[in-house]
C-alpha cells in the first residue's frame, strides 16, 4: 500500500517568504506527527495531530510555524517569514493510534533551503 | 547535554564484517528503544524496537538495551554494501509519542 507522502520533495525560498508544506498519511491513520531534521543531526519533535486538532505542538519554535489539519487526513505545516535557519529536512510520520507503542511511519521529507 | 547521544561516524567497514552501533541516554523514564535506518534523501524507516531492557534479534540484526548503563547497542552481522546508510536511535517514554532520536551514524560498508 501507499506509504507517507510529501510535496514537494524540493523547496527553495527567500528569507521573509510564506511556504507551505504538505504530508498526505497514509489511509486511516488517525495520528500524524511533524519532525525537522537539520544537517547532520536527528529529527526533532515539532508537533503532534489526533484527527483534526493539534494535541501537542509544543515542539514549533516560534509563532511562525503553524500546522492544520482540517479533515483529519492531510495536513499543511505553514512557515511565515522565513529565516536561514528554517533550512532543514521537514519529515511528517503517521501511525495508526498512540496507545503504547504504535510505529510511526516517515514519508521521504520536504527539504527547505532558505536563501 | 542532549538526552540521546550518538557517535556521528562516519564508520567505514569491510563487506562481512560485524557493525556495532551505539547510544546511551540520559533520562530513565525511556521504555521503547528504537533503530531506524535512513537511506540518503529518504525518511527513517523503523528496523527494531525494544521494550524495556534485553535483547532482541531479527535477522542480522540484534538490538540490545542496558538500563543500568543506559546504552543501547545495534549489532549488524555479515555487513552488505546496501546496509550503508544513517542509522539513528530513537527513544520513547510509556504512553508518550514524541520519539527522541539520537543524531545518527554514517555507515558505509565497503564491497
Amino acid at each position: 500500500g501507499a506509504g507517507v507522502s510529501q510535496t514537494p520533495s524540493n523547496k527553495v525560498t527567500e528569507k521573509g517568504k510564506y511556504v507551505e508544506l504538505r504530508c498526505d498519511p497514509i489511509s486511516g491513520h488517525t495520528a500524524l506527527y511533524w519532525y525537522r531534521q537539520s544537517l547532520g543531526q536527528g529529527p526533532e519533535f515539532l508537533i503532534y495531530f489526533q484527527g483534526t486538532g493539534a494535541a501537542d505542538d509544543s515542539g514549533l519554535p516560534n509563532d511562525r510555524f503553524f500546522a492544520v489539519r482540517p479533515e483529519g487526513s492531510v495536513s499543511t505545516l505553514k512557515i511565515q517569514r522565513t529565516e536561514r535557519g528554517d533550512s532543514a529536512v521537514y519529515l511528517c510520520a503517521s501511525s495508526s493510534g498512540t496507545l503504547s507503542y504504535n510505529e510511526q511511519f516517515f514519508g521521504p521529507g520536504t527539504r527547505l533551503t532558505v536563501l | 547535554q542532549k538526552e540521546v547521544e550518538q557517535d556521528p561516524g562516519p564508520l567505514s567497514v569491510p563487506e562481512g564484517a560485524i557493525v556495532s552501533l551505539n547510544c546511551t541516554y540520559s533520562n530513565s523514564a525511556f521504555q521503547y528503544f528504537m533503530w531506524y535506518r535512513q537511506y540518503s534523501r529518504k525518511g527513517p524507516e523503523l528496523l527494531m524496537y525494544t521494550y524495556s531492557s534485553g535483547n532482541k534479534e531479527d535477522g542480522r540484526f540484534t538490538a540490545q538495551v542496558d538500563n543500568s548503563s543506559k546504552y543501547i547497542s545495534l549489532f549488524i552481522r555479515d555487513s552488505q554494501p546496501s546496509d550503508s546508510a544513517t542509522y539513528l536511535c530513537a527513544m520513547l517514554m510509556d504512553s508518550s509519542y514524541k520519539l527522541i532520536f539520537g543524531s545518527g551514524t554514517r555507515l558505509l560498508v565497503r564491497p
